[in-house]
Formats: structure tokens, sequence, C-alpha cells
């Protein structure tokens, strides 16, 4: 099983909302990731999970939360969020963060609107 | 900072024939990955060749292959026999290899490559 699986697949919610995106892998790996991509533009790093600890956190504004429940679970809470966070949210997941065999496997992404 | 530049913005080829996708990098180090990535309408990314760049050998999966030039930090994707499900923007990316396990992808804008039948 070579798959991240993330849903859902479309989200549209309000700015008053709360609302999560999940993304699941089951093939042992240790590092997860969660990326914003804007149309027409290269994917950006926001969060990086190694080993269910967060890594790396790329000056993501605080309406963006994060969460690890295990090593194969990947959680985006998101709760007032701006119409400007429209975008497609992609989650990967690679072996570990280490160099060496790196390889990240990237899920079908989970398109939201913020009206 | 690494830079990554991908001059092309979109590009296309006839069925079956052969095209090139061009990909430039600014960096300092000396060890370091190339990646191209394919992200068709679907949008799910998908990896489609790998360069390291201690290896002077430069890499091969199939129809696709890479000219890696180091010195000139050059390193195109060379797809042959094009076929319709070659459409999608491919993104050229750069990783500096590390111990410590903080570095993250730096991707280029992107080419959209289409194919005529």
């Amino acid at each position: 099983d070579t798959e991240v699986t993330q849903t859902p697949k479309h989200l549209v919610m309000g700015m008053t909302n709360k609302k999560s995106l999940k993304c699941e892998q089951h093939m042992g790996h240790r590092a997860m990731y969660w990326y914003k991509q804007k149309a027409k533009k290269p994917p950006e790093l926001m969060f990086v999970y190694s080993y269910e600890k967060l890594s790396i956190n790329e000056s993501v504004p605080s309406r963006f939360s994060p969460e690890c429940p295990n090593s194969s679970l990947l959680n985006l809470h998101l709760h007032a969020l701006q119409p400007e966070d429209s975008a497609l949210y992609l989650c990967a997941s690679s072996k570990t963060v280490l160099a060496g065999g790196f390889k990240q496997y990237f899920g079908p992404g989970t398109r939201l609107t913020v009206t | 900072a690494q830079t990554v530049t991908q001059s092309q913005p979109e590009m296309s080829v006839q069925e079956a024939e052969t095209v090139t996708l061009s990909c430039t990098y600014d960096t300092s180090e000396s060890d370091y990955y190339l990646f191209w990535y394919k992200q068709p309408p679907s949008r799910q990314m998908i990896l489609v060749i790998r360069q390291e760049a201690y290896k002077q050998q430069n890499a091969t999966e199939n129809r696709f292959s890479v000219n890696f030039q180091k010195a000139a930090k050059s390193f195109s994707l060379k797809i042959s026999d094009s076929q319709l499900g070659d459409a999608a923007m491919y993104f050229c990316a750069y990783r500096r290899r590390s111990n410590f396990g903080n570095e993250k992808l730096t991707f280029g804008t992107g080419t959209r490559l289409t194919i005529i039948p």
C-alpha cells in the first residue's frame, strides 16, 4: 500500500467555522507533512512531523493547528480562517525526515474554500 | 537560500515526440537531491525521478531521463515517446542533504506540459 489518503476532497467553510482536514498513510512512514498550494503555484511547506513530534513549523498562523495523534494519522485543525486561506492542502509522508532514500508520497489534496 | 527556477511556464509536444523541460537552481551546498514531480489535473503529486548530486550518472526511469550538469546547476527532464497521460504540471525541486532532518523541499514555479494528439 503506497497510498496517502486525504479527507474530505472538498471543503467549504465560513470564517467563523471550525473544521479539520485528515490525512492517513499505512506505509509505516514516520514523517508527515502539510503543504499549502495556491492555484498555479508550487506547494509551500507548512508543517513537518517526525515520529509524531512537530519538527518544522514554517511560521504558519495559529488559525492552522496541526496534530499527529499516531504514526498513521495527521490532522490539520482550522479555525477563523480568512478567504486568502482558500487553497489546495496537500499531505505527504516519507520514511523519515533524514536524507537518504528520500521520497515523499503525496495525497490527492483537500480543496478548501473559505467564504 | 536555495532557489529553483523553471523558465518555461508552458510547453507542448506532439504525442510520441520528445520534450525537454528546463530547471536551474542556486545553492552553495555540494551534497543535495534534485527531483522532478508531476502533478496531473487530478492534483496528486507524483515523484517522476530523483538525482543525487554526488552521482555523476544521470538518473533514468523508463521514458524519463535527466541531464544533470552540476557545475552549471542545471537539471533538465527529458520525456521520450510522449503520451497523453504525461500531460501535467511538472515541478523541479531541490533538497539539501542533511543528517538533521530539518531540510525541506524547495520547488520551482512549474512547467505546464500539454500533449498534442
